[in-house]
């Protein structure tokens, strides 16, 4: 089944640090893949999705490129802010019919210092 | 105006009662969905509507039902709640089945004694 593998938690990092978050799958055929952001007291969001191999998501300053070829789906911010501090969750997307629910991974704590 | 809304925030109560959540979406999406997050955060589907119909019925305890009265409005019930019921439950709401973005609603936070 498909599965999804991101870094342990938490992660503390000074403002204007950069910031990665690994994120590994594994799935048949050729899924979606995605970030969803939590921030406190609050569900999730989307922050970024690619869809194809080689795409670049990106919003709000963050970057993830789906690599095929590693099965992988990084998060990459170049200066953190304060406000970025949440749960990020990578996830994916079967492509096979019938198999279109969201599988997630664990989460990452972030806590950004000033 | 929230997109999607839970009632309630917040739910409080002793093993082997029975309790409700209710989700409504105003965003006009034909499919909704619950999950179930626990205390270390990891995140899993319970059930999916799709137009009413159910379409993803995950490994779960019968005594959890969900009921969809039209496509706007999910609930879920759960019978003879157990302590490890305790989690945070969120509904979502997709514009169609296997539209890629989910929008999450706010979570209603169980708590079984």
């Amino acid at each position: 089944g498909n599965s999804v593998t991101q870094m342990e938690g938490p992660v503390t990092l000074s403002e204007e640090a950069f910031l990665t978050i690994n994120c590994t799958y594994t799935a048949t055929g050729y899924p979606s893949l995605f970030w969803y952001v939590q921030y406190p007291g609050e569900g999730l969001q989307l922050l970024l999705k690619a869809t194809k191999a080689d795409d670049k998501g990106s919003n709000k300053g963050f970057e993830a490129t789906y690599r095929k070829e590693t099965t992988s789906f990084h998060l990459e911010k170049g200066s953190v802010q304060v406000s970025d501090s949440a749960v990020y969750f990578c996830a994916l997307m079967g492509s096979n019919f019938g198999n279109e629910k969201l599988t997630f991974g664990t989460g990452t704590r972030l806590t950004i210092i000033p | 105006d929230t997109a999607v809304s839970q009632t309630p925030k917040y739910l409080v109560t002793q093993m082997g009662n029975d309790k409700s959540i209710k989700c409504e979406q105003n965003l006009g999406h034909d499919t909704m969905y619950w999950y179930k997050q626990d205390s270390k955060k990891f995140l899993k589907i319970m059930f999916s509507y799709n137009n009413k119909e159910l379409i993803i019925n995950e490994t779960v305890p019968n005594r959890f039902s969900p009921k969809s009265p039209d496509k706007a409005h999910l609930n879920l019930h759960i019978n003879s709640l157990e302590l490890g019921d305790s989690a945070v439950y969120f509904c979502a709401s997709s514009l169609r089945r296997r539209e890629e973005t989910q929008y999450f609603g706010p979570g209603t936070r169980l708590l079984v004694l």
